[in-house]
């Protein structure tokens, strides 16, 4: 069974730049999410999807994230402009239907951004 | 607001010794643990989860016990191997009748590192 899939792995941007993140979930996974971990710190949630649907966004710096998930597959990350506080790993994650047995989600291996 | 906290940023053990890592919560309403294992330049892997009904749960080496009063939670690994040098994330959510799993609340990671 693939895993999900990220890409890409590194980026490196000059602040008030954009960037885009890509993320394909593992098949049959209805839930996909993307977290942002700054170093030294856990995992934040950023936004949750269901299939096409936004669940949850209210860790989303609406002013300068956005996130999209047509056709309720794959999903993409968007920065716009990014600050150097955005720098970052951006995980992305999926979990079958109704959490599956233990509740778990499937990371990717994340795309590193580091703003200058 | 830090919800889930670990203390320890790293801990050291010898192989063979058990290895315990600690983790506090301040929400009582979170009702299902888990405990993610993150190799350098990877994503997080699910390690082990327990339900807030229960008080241990064993997979292999791997022992997490919940102490709801303290909420408190911990990792045991038994005997600790060279490969288990990792990051270990100790994360929360609230089940809510198994609607919200994905909404995980991480803690900051305690970097552990088994000695041959």
């Amino acid at each position: 069974e693939a895993g999900v899939a990220q890409s890409p792995r590194y980026k490196i941007i000059e602040k008030r730049q954009s960037v885009a993140f890509w993320c394909n979930p593992i098949s049959g996974h209805a839930t996909l999410y993307w977290y942002q971990q700054i170093l030294g710190q856990g995992p934040k949630l950023l936004i949750q999807f269901q299939n096409n649907g936004v669940v949850d966004d209210s860790q989303l710096p609406k002013d300068r994230f956005s996130a999209e998930r047509l056709k309720g597959v794959d999903s993409t990350l968007k920065i716009q402009p990014a600050k150097l506080e955005d720098s970052a790993v951006y995980l992305c994650a999926s979990s079958p239907p109704a959490g599956g047995i233990t509740g778990e989600l499937f990371f990717g291996e994340g795309s590193r951004l580091t703003v200058l | 607001d830090q919800q889930v906290k670990q203390n320890s940023p790293s801990l050291s053990v010898q192989e063979g010794r058990i290895s315990i890592l600690n983790c506090d919560y301040t929400n009582s309403m979170f009702d299902y643990f888990l405990w993610y294992k993150k190799y350098p330049a990877e994503g997080p892997t699910f390690l082990i989860s327990i339900s807030s009904i229960k008080d241990k749960n064993e997979d292999g080496r791997f022992t997490v016990f919940l102490n709801k009063s303290a909420k408190h939670l911990s990792l045991h690994i038994v005997p600790s191997q060279p490969g288990d040098s990792a990051v270990y994330f100790c994360a929360a959510t609230i089940n809510a009748g198994g609607t919200s799993y994905g909404k995980l609340t991480f803690g900051q990671g305690t970097i552990l590192t088994v000695h041959p």
